[in-house]
Parts: structure tokens; C-alpha cells; sequence
């Protein structure tokens, strides 16, 4: 079964400054991935994804790299602004599912 | 706005007591999800609706049940809630099995 991890918990960044989230994942079959970001007492939305068959994808501030040699994505948000800060969810689709990391808190410090 | 929307967004129910948290949306997409998220994990999915068929995860207890009566409503039944089962439940929706979801604003479920 495919996993994804995401190893900080929470982030801390100068507004201006780049913010780089990571997730790491365990099986090289999958469909493609998305990011979500999540404000208190709301549900997820929808970010950002990239397939298998790329390595980047870019829309706006935001940029998501995939290393397949290493099962690495990565999240690039530039510059961050105080609006960023939320939980960002990286989620793997397959199986006609989604499976989600456990999330990483983004600071961002005025 | 083409939206998901859950009811209640708190919900307190008595150990062992049956109860329903009702999801609805506007966006007539095909697939409507249920999934529990616990603090600090991440959201767990508990089963699908593609249309009218059900497709519940291999791990999920039997103490939880869903309904989808027409192509707008779904429900999560939890017939005996336990301490455990104290968690936000998401509804979410997709035009299909590839695309991303949109989240309702979520439930909060107490057991008391």
C-alpha cells in the first residue's frame, strides 16, 4: 500500500521568503499527486497536483517538484504571504482513492 | 456557489446512541466520499459513492454505515458511537474517480 509521509509537523516562514513543504512517499505506482491546504474549521481545498509523468508543475506561487528516484515531492510557495498560513496536506491518488499525509502547519511571520 | 455543505458543523452525542451527519451538495458531481480525521492525522477515507454504488474500505467498522438517496445527499450512519469515534468528519465530492475533491467545511463529532 502506498504511504506518504510528511516529516515536519509545522513550518515556520518569513513573509516574503520562500516556504518549501516536503513529502515523502513509499510506492513508486501511482496515479499522480495533489497538495491541500486547510484553514481552522474549514475542509480541505485543493492546491496544486502532479502526475507521474512529470517532474514539475507550476500555477501562480505555488510550484510542486516530483524526484521519483528519491519518492520525494516537494511544495515551493513564493514569496509566502500571511494568507499561506494554514495546514498543507500532500495526498497521493491510486486506487481510486486518495490516501493523505498527517499534514505540515505553515507559519508565516509577518 | 456550487458548494459542499455539512450538518451540523458540531454535533454531541451520548456514548452508544445512534447518530447521523448529513452532507449535501450542489455541484452534481458523480463520487461523494466520507472520511474521519482524528487531531493531528491525517483524514482516514471510510467509503464512496460512485453514483449509487457503495464501496466501503476494507478497514472500516462496521458500526459506520452511509446512505446516498438521490445524487445531492449523503449521510454517515454511526450506529453505536464510541469514545473512539470522536473526530472531524469530511464529506467530499468529485465529477469522477481522477479529479480532486471538494471538501465540506467538515462535522465535529463529540461523544460524551
Amino acid at each position: 500500500d502506498q504511504q506518504v509521509k510528511q516529516n515536519s509537523p509545522s513550518l515556520s516562514v518569513q513573509e516574503g521568503r520562500i516556504s518549501i513543504l516536503n513529502c515523502d512517499y513509499t510506492n513508486s505506482m501511482f496515479d499522480y499527486f495533489l497538495w491541500y491546504k486547510k484553514y481552522p474549521a474549514e475542509g480541505p481545498t485543493f492546491l496544486i497536483s502532479i502526475s507521474s509523468i512529470k517532474d514539475k508543475n507550476e500555477d501562480g506561487r505555488f510550484t510542486v517538484f516530483l524526484n521519483k528516484s528519491a519518492k520525494h515531492l516537494s511544495l515551493h510557495i513564493v514569496p509566502s504571504q500571511p494568507g499561506d498560513s494554514a495546514v498543507y496536506f500532500c495526498a497521493y491518488f491510486g486506487n481510486e482513492k486518495l490516501t493523505f499525509g498527517t499534514g505540515t502547519r505553515l507559519t508565516i511571520i509577518p | 456557489d456550487a458548494m459542499v455543505i455539512q450538518n451540523p458543523r458540531y454535533q454531541v452525542t451520548q456514548f452508544g446512541k445512534p447518530v447521523t451527519l448529513s452532507c449535501s451538495q450542489t455541484l452534481n458531481h458523480n463520487v461523494m466520499y466520507w472520511y474521519q480525521q482524528k487531531s493531528s492525522q491525517a483524514p482516514k477515507l471510510l467509503f464512496h459513492y460512485y453514483d449509487k454504488d457503495f464501496n466501503n474500505e476494507a478497514d472500516t467498522p462496521d458500526n459506520f454505515q452511509s446512505r446516498r438517496p438521490n445524487t445531492s445527499f449523503c449521510f454517515l450512519d454511526i450506529r453505536s458511537p464510541g469514545l473512539g469515534d470522536a473526530a472531524m468528519y469530511l464529506c467530499a465530492t468529485s465529477r469522477d474517480m481522477r479529479g480532486s475533491s471538494t471538501f465540506g467545511s467538515g462535522t465535529r463529532l463529540t461523544v460524551v
